[in-house]
């Protein structure tokens, strides 16, 4: 079975510009996860989403959102970039909602912002 | 708040000798889970072995295992006949048994093996 994918792999953006990112999850879980991690710093969470909605938000900005299909897919959406949103997001997920549940990685979308 | 600390920030092993990285949290909760992640130079964090507060045997994987010490809020991660490929860098990870499902990251170890 595929693991969780991610796209784009890498992208550049500018300030004040607009990204999005995709994950697709291992086929049969439900729940998606989005992690920011930067550059010597270990993943902060941002979104967990189940079940098409949204189950818990991380200390980030507005700027900040997601949402999740009917096929358990993903997008994270970042609005207005900064230099500091440079960093590699990571998609999570698992088979359901609980945290007895373990989050399995995709392989993350590197973004520099310029 | 949940936090995790991992306060060594490289480790470096002999090929085929014992390594042992070190994890504490703070916690108020009396359940919860406690991971060890591997992210290799490629990225993908992997996940190596899984504990349960619960649960006082420490879990075991292959060459992989832990020293979970409860009461003193110590998660350690022993590599056993350490290889080439073990080379990484490691994160320790905490999450609630409830409420929030967010994963809390320490900073993470870097593990170098030399040949």
């Amino acid at each position: 079975d595929a693991g969780v994918t991610q796209s784009p792999t890498h992208l550049i953006k500018t300030r004040g510009q607009h990204v999005t990112l995709r994950c697709s999850p291992i086929s049969g879980h439900k729940s998606v996860s989005w992690y920011q991690q930067v550059l010597g710093q270990g993943p902060q969470f941002i979104f967990q989403y189940y079940e098409k909605e949204e189950r818990g938000r991380g200390n980030f900005p507005d700027r900040f959102s997601a949402r999740q299909f009917p096929n358990y897919s993903s997008e994270l959406n970042v609005n207005a970039l900064l230099l500091g949103d440079s960093a590699l997001y990571l998609c999570a997920s698992s088979r359901q909602q609980g945290s007895g549940n373990t989050i399995y990685f995709g392989e993350g979308s590197w973004l520099t912002v310029v | 708040a949940q936090t995790v600390t991992q306060s060594q920030p490289e480790m470096s092993v002999q090929e085929a000798e014992t390594v042992t990285l070190s994890c504490t949290y703070d916690t108020s909760e009396s359940d919860y889970y406690l991971f060890w992640y591997k992210q290799p130079p490629s990225r993908q964090m992997i996940l190596v072995i899984r504990q349960e507060a619960y649960k006082q045997q420490n879990a075991t994987e292959n060459r992989f295992s832990v020293n979970f010490q409860k009461a003193a809020k110590s998660f350690s991660l022993k590599i056993s006949d350490s290889q080439l490929g073990d080379a990484a860098m490691y994160f320790c990870a905490y999450t609630s048994a409830s409420g929030t499902y967010k994963y809390i990251f320490g900073t993470g170890t870097r593990l170098k093996v030399l040949a």
